[in-house]
């Protein structure tokens, strides 16, 4: 069965203190793996593709990896803006499944 | 640019009655779909569109309809409102299917009594 797992569910971190988020996933065809970020009350707002393993994408202090199972977000010296809940999808050509998202708080 | 326009922000529903939660997108995208959100559960397919006179079911199509009859629109309309349709919905668009990051709408909070 397609899955997809995030974690932690919750990250508290002070502002500046680096982290990383988890997707780990068992698919069936990967076409490719996506991370939105979602701010309270809002739509998810796209952030990243990525579609092989070894692949990395940046943008201001977040970084995307992928392995062959996994992927992962990196968040270099957060802000509080950087506060929301971050979600992981994955296609796999016939669908999006999405993870349920890892609620971050960056503490002043 | 509106991006995707969802209507209305907030409803509340009496069990049995029927409604359409409006979506627009204006970026010219073929693909569309619903999705709704629950506490606790990822976003899950509700269903979805490759382009005007196309849809087809996602992974919780029951008590919901769609059409698309224009590339702009994508309605989907609840039957015959249930508890268990409380939920957020989201109407989302990309260029293609695959591949493609999607552009969320804002959202409508339902909530059936």
């Amino acid at each position: 069965e397609d899955q997809v797992t995030q974690s932690p569910e919750a990250l508290r971190l002070q502002e500046g203190e680096s982290s990383s988020l988890n997707c780990s996933y068992t698919v069936s065809g990967l076409r490719g793996l996506f991370w939105y970020r979602q701010d309270p009350g809002k739509g998810p707002e796209f952030l990243f593709t990525l579609y092989s393993a070894g692949e990395e994408k940046e943008k201001e202090r977040l970084k995307a990896t992928l392995t062959k199972k996994e992927s992962f977000l990196h968040i270099t010296a957060p802000k509080p803006e950087d506060s929301a809940t971050y979600l992981c999808a994955v296609n796999t050509g016939n669908q999006f499944y999405f993870g349920t998202g890892t609620s971050l708080t960056v503490i002043p | 640019n509106a991006g995707v326009t969802q209507t209305p922000k907030f409803q509340v529903l009496k069990t049995g009655q029927s409604m359409t939660l409006q979506c627009a997108q204006d970026m010219n995208h073929e693909y569309m779909s619903w999705y709704r959100q629950d506490p606790g559960m990822g976003l899950r397919l509700i269903h979805y569109s490759v382009g005007a006179g196309i849809t087809d079911q996602g992974e919780v199509p029951n008590g919901y309809n769609v059409s698309r009859s224009t590339t702009e629109d994508f309605p989907l309309r609840l039957l015959s409102a249930a508890p268990s349709q409380t939920s957020v919905y989201f109407c989302a668009s990309s260029p293609g299917k695959a591949d493609y990051g999607y552009t969320f709408g804002s959202g409508t909070r339902l909530t059936v009594v």
